[in-house]
């Protein structure tokens, strides 16, 4: 069975602090690996993935695949209050699918 | 461009009653989701369809779960009868094409709270 898991599952730092996130997965045929932040709502779209060590920016964050040892992280740096979400890793398997399997989540609290 | 809706936002039932929750997806996307997330946990995919079509429901508890999207744009979820563990947000996402390419991004609506007393 498709499996993604995240950690820590939950994290609170200061502002300014810079923090990983991790996402380990196990999925046949993988195909990509996407990430999505949380706030109230809807998860929004950050970054997908399907190459290792290409990383992937836009501004304070960042994300990075490995697919020799299965995982990814997210990185944000110079955190900020409107940071503050659950961070969800998810991973795409077998072509025609178009299936997610998404990891539990990293609640992120950013302290001024 | 428009994002996913849904509707109702918000919804509170007794258990054994019964509960529907419609979708609207992006204009033009073929392809619609519906996940149940419950509190704490990653989005769980219950059915995937393709236009009309169904993909996926292989996470779909069909005892109780039932959900169409009869001219292939809008949806409806529907659980007959509730149960307390089905307390949940449920969310609706819709993607562009039906090629499944990689490249391809689940746009999300903000979801339907759930919860059965």
């Amino acid at each position: 069975e498709d499996k993604v898991v995240q950690s820590p599952l939950s994290l609170v730092v200061h502002e300014g602090d810079t923090v990983t996130l991790n996402c380990s997965y196990e999925v046949t045929n993988f195909r990509s690996l996407l990430w999505y932040k949380q706030e109230k709502k809807a998860p929004t779209f950050l970054f997908m993935l399907t190459s290792s060590g290409i990383e992937k920016k836009s501004g304070r964050l960042s994300s990075i695949l490995d697919k020799k040892e299965l995982f990814s992280i997210l990185n944000i740096t110079a955190t900020q209050t409107g940071d503050s979400a659950v961070y969800l890793c998810a991973v795409v398997g077998p072509q025609g699918a178009q299936k997610l399997v998404f990891g539990q989540g990293t609640r992120l609290t950013i302290n001024p | 461009e428009a994002g996913v809706a849904q509707s109702p936002r918000y919804k509170i039932i007794e258990k054994r009653q019964s509960v529907a929750f419609w979708c609207n997806p992006i204009s033009g996307h073929a392809t619609l989701y519906w996940y149940q997330q419950i509190l704490g946990q990653g989005p769980k995919l219950l059915i995937q369809f393709q236009n009309n079509g169904v993909v996926d429901d292989s996470q779909l508890p069909k005892d109780r779960f039932s959900a169409e999207r009869l001219k292939g744009v809008d949806s409806t979820l529907k659980i007959q009868p509730a149960k307390l563990e089905d307390s949940a947000v449920y969310l609706c996402a819709s993607s562009p094409g039906t090629s499944g390419s990689p490249r391809e991004t689940q746009y999300f609506g903000p979801g339907t709270r759930l919860l059965v007393l």
